[in-house]
């Protein structure tokens, strides 16, 4: 198993570009998770999904949306970018029936 | 909304010695925590977790305290070594996962 899968690994961006961020995981977890990490900071969660066709609002998901099309993919879509959105991404995912959440490898944004 | 904290932002101990990690959070209702590992330039991986109906949980190496009177938990790491090195969060979960802001562990050799 591949895990969870981020593309792409790092992106710079201009002020007001739009991007996506892609997020697959092939452990038919029905749970999947969008969060951001400041520096120095723990993570704070943007948006999640409880399956697909379902998505919820977390603490920070002004700026951003997402889409649960398939079990396996949950894209992040920045429309506006804003220097505020400089952050390092976490995808994850998890199974409904366990606690522990698998992440991937992150994607470094810089918005300039 | 949700508070977790940690006490210490960053910690040093020697190779070998026990390492104590704290954690408080604020969610008297809250049944269930983890804590992750996190390494420089990589995303959070599991280290374990405990459920509100234990004060106590062993894994490999560490172990989890939790005491619901102070809504505090600990993260207890046994002869640490340089591999350790790295930031630690603990989160507290129910539909959604709070993260606390991460201590982080220095081994020094």
């Amino acid at each position: 198993n591949a895990g969870v899968t981020q593309t792409p690994k790092f992106r710079i961006l201009k002020i007001g570009q739009s991007m996506t961020l892609q997020c697959a995981q092939d452990m038919n977890h029905n749970y999947m998770y969008w969060y951001r990490q400041d520096p120095g900071m723990g993570l704070k969660l943007i948006y999640y999904s409880v399956g697909a066709g379902i998505t919820d609002k977390g603490e920070v998901p002004n700026g951003y949306n997402v889409s649960r099309s398939t079990t396996e993919d949950f894209p992040l879509r920045l429309e506006l970018a804003a220097p505020s959105q400089t952050s390092v991404y976490f995808c994850a995912s998890k199974d409904k029936r366990a606690g522990e959440q698998y992440f991937g490898p992150g994607t470094r944004l810089t918005v300039t | 909304g949700e508070s977790v904290g940690l006490h210490l932002p960053t910690l040093s101990v020697q190779e070998g010695d026990n390492s104590i990690i704290n954690c408080a959070y604020s969610n008297s209702a809250s049944d269930y925590f983890i804590w992750y590992k996190q390494e420089s330039g990589k995303g959070p991986q599991f280290i374990i977790d405990i459920r509100s109906n234990m004060d106590k949980r062993q894994g490999q190496r560490v172990t989890v305290l939790l005491n619901k009177t102070v809504k505090h938990l600990s993260l207890q790491i046994a002869a640490t070594q340089p591999g350790d090195s790295a930031v630690y969060f603990c989160a507290e979960t129910g539909n959604q996962f709070y993260f606390g802001t991460g201590t982080s562990l220095t081994v020094i050799p």
